[in-house]
């Protein structure tokens, strides 16, 4: 069974103070990655996929990273803008189109 | 374009009764997927549909959930009857036509129904 954990759960970092968010993941044949940012009351956003391991994506103050069993989502100088919550998902060969998400880690960054 | 619109953004029903949530992908898009978001499972994924047919309806919890594409632009999940266990925040997502090689393409989320059923 296709299994995406992320953490940590919360995190709460000072403005301007870089940190990572993990993904790790157990699939069976890996088609996709994705990262998606999720602000309270509304539904996911998209932010990159990622195919294979070594492949790195930047947008901003983010830059998504992937190994054969995790994912990292560096994020550099946080400003309190990039609070939300971060899901991770992955999307198996065999599975179609379906995407299996993570739990989330909801980030907070203070002013 | 709009995005993908989802309607009501809050229902309250009572137990047994029957709820219809609503969803209108992006135009062109082909894919439709709905999702069940909770704080205990996070968000999972209940069917999906590719021009208009369900593919995979796995994730449908029991026979009270039902859902419907009848065309390109609109579908429909009903539970009928409603449980209290049924409430969460329900999404609709829908992606672009895959073609030319590429499989993998980014969903488009609704703003999603908080349903609650008490």
């Amino acid at each position: 069974e296709d299994q995406v954990t992320q953490s940590p759960e919360a995190l709460r970092l000072q403005e301007g103070e870089s940190s990572s968010l993990n993904c790790s993941y157990t699939v069976s044949g890996l088609r996709g990655l994705f990262w998606y940012r999720q602000d309270p009351g509304k539904g996911p956003e998209f932010l990159f996929t990622l195919y294979s391991a070594g492949e790195e994506k930047e947008k901003e103050r983010l830059k998504a990273t992937l190994t054969k069993k995790e994912s990292f989502l560096h994020i550099t100088a946080p400003k309190p803008e990039d609070s939300a919550t971060y899901l991770c998902a992955v999307q198996a060969y065999q599975g179609a189109q379906k995407l299996v998400f993570g739990q989330g880690t909801r980030l907070t960054i203070n002013p | 374009d709009a995005g993908v619109i989802q309607s009501p953004r809050h229902e309250v029903t009572e137990m047994g009764q029957e709820v219809t949530l609503r969803c209108k992908p992006i135009s062109g898009h082909n894919s439709l997927f709905w999702y069940r978001q909770t704080m205990m499972r996070g968000l999972e994924l209940l069917i999906y549909f590719n021009n208009n047919v369900p593919i995979d309806d796995s994730g449908m919890p029991e026979d009270r959930f039902s859902a419907k594409m009848p065309n390109a632009s609109f579908s429909t999940l009903k539970i009928q009857p409603s449980e209290p266990r049924d409430s969460a925040v329900y999404f609709c997502a829908s992606t672009p036509r895959q073609g030319g090689g590429v499989v993998n393409t980014e969903a488009f989320f609704g703003q999603g129904t908080r349903l609650t059923v008490v």
